[in-house]
């Protein structure tokens, strides 16, 4: 089955920095991965999604990369602000109908001011 | 947009109790629906894929027996966790995705979890 492995674990940055998050998936049939933002308690929110027929995607101060042949996708968050501070998940399935997402172990993101 | 709603959100119950999370999809249809647990500081694990009208197919490692799920309706699923102890106490999670929607525009849609603790 999938597994996803997810770098780092936990992330520091000023206010204003660029953060990136990075995942791995080992499923080469997997074409869809979404990056998830989950507050203390809360359901994930999904921030950004990418299919695989693309390369990257943007959408405002977020983007998301994905190298097919590497098997590896990336999160990147420019002129990071302290309410992006939240933990981050990363994830993998294939897109038809009745597949689970598999996720990643997280990233604890904090923004400091 | 797509609603899942999930309830209870937070049971405190004894140990030895069973207790029912409810999964509705409230305003589309889902042949199939997804169990996630999370415990502090972890990932979302999935521990089965449920499966409106047949049988609910679980993760290796996870009891079917304690976890029973019913998808009774193409807008229903429920976990029940049978006699519960103190390690089952989590964050459990439902997620569906939308049968009619096109696939190339098809998120998964989350429940707002059930927090269960058990005493």
């Amino acid at each position: 089955g999938e597994n996803v492995e997810q770098h780092p674990s936990t992330l520091s940055v000023q206010e204003g920095d660029s953060a990136v998050i990075k995942c791995t998936y080992s499923d080469s049939a997997s074409n869809y991965f979404p990056w998830y933002k989950q507050e203390l308690g809360k359901r994930p929110q999904l921030i950004i999604d990418i299919r695989s027929n693309v390369g990257e995607k943007k959408d405002q101060r977020i983007a998301v990369t994905l190298n097919k042949t590497a098997k590896h996708f990336s999160l990147h968050i420019t002129e990071t602000q302290p309410e992006d501070s939240a933990v981050y998940f990363c994830a993998a399935s294939k897109i038809q109908a009745g597949t689970a997402l598999i996720f990643g172990k997280g990233t604890t993101l904090s923004v400091s001011s | 947009g797509a609603v899942v709603s999930q309830h209870p959100s937070w049971v405190i119950c004894k140990s030895g109790t069973s207790v029912k999370i409810e999964c509705r999809s409230l305003d589309f249809q889902a042949t199939t629906m997804f169990w996630y647990r999370q415990f502090p500081k972890q990932s979302l694990m999935l521990m089965a894929t449920s499966n409106e009208g047949s049988k609910a197919t679980y993760e290796q490692g996870v009891e079917k027996d304690k976890f029973l799920i019913n998808h009774a309706s193409l807008t229903l699923s429920t976990l029940t966790v049978t006699s519960a102890h103190p390690e089952d106490s989590s964050f459990y999670i439902c997620s569906a995705r939308d049968d009619g929607a096109p696939y190339s525009n098809q998120p998964q849609h989350f429940g707002d979890g059930t927090r269960l603790s058990i005493l």
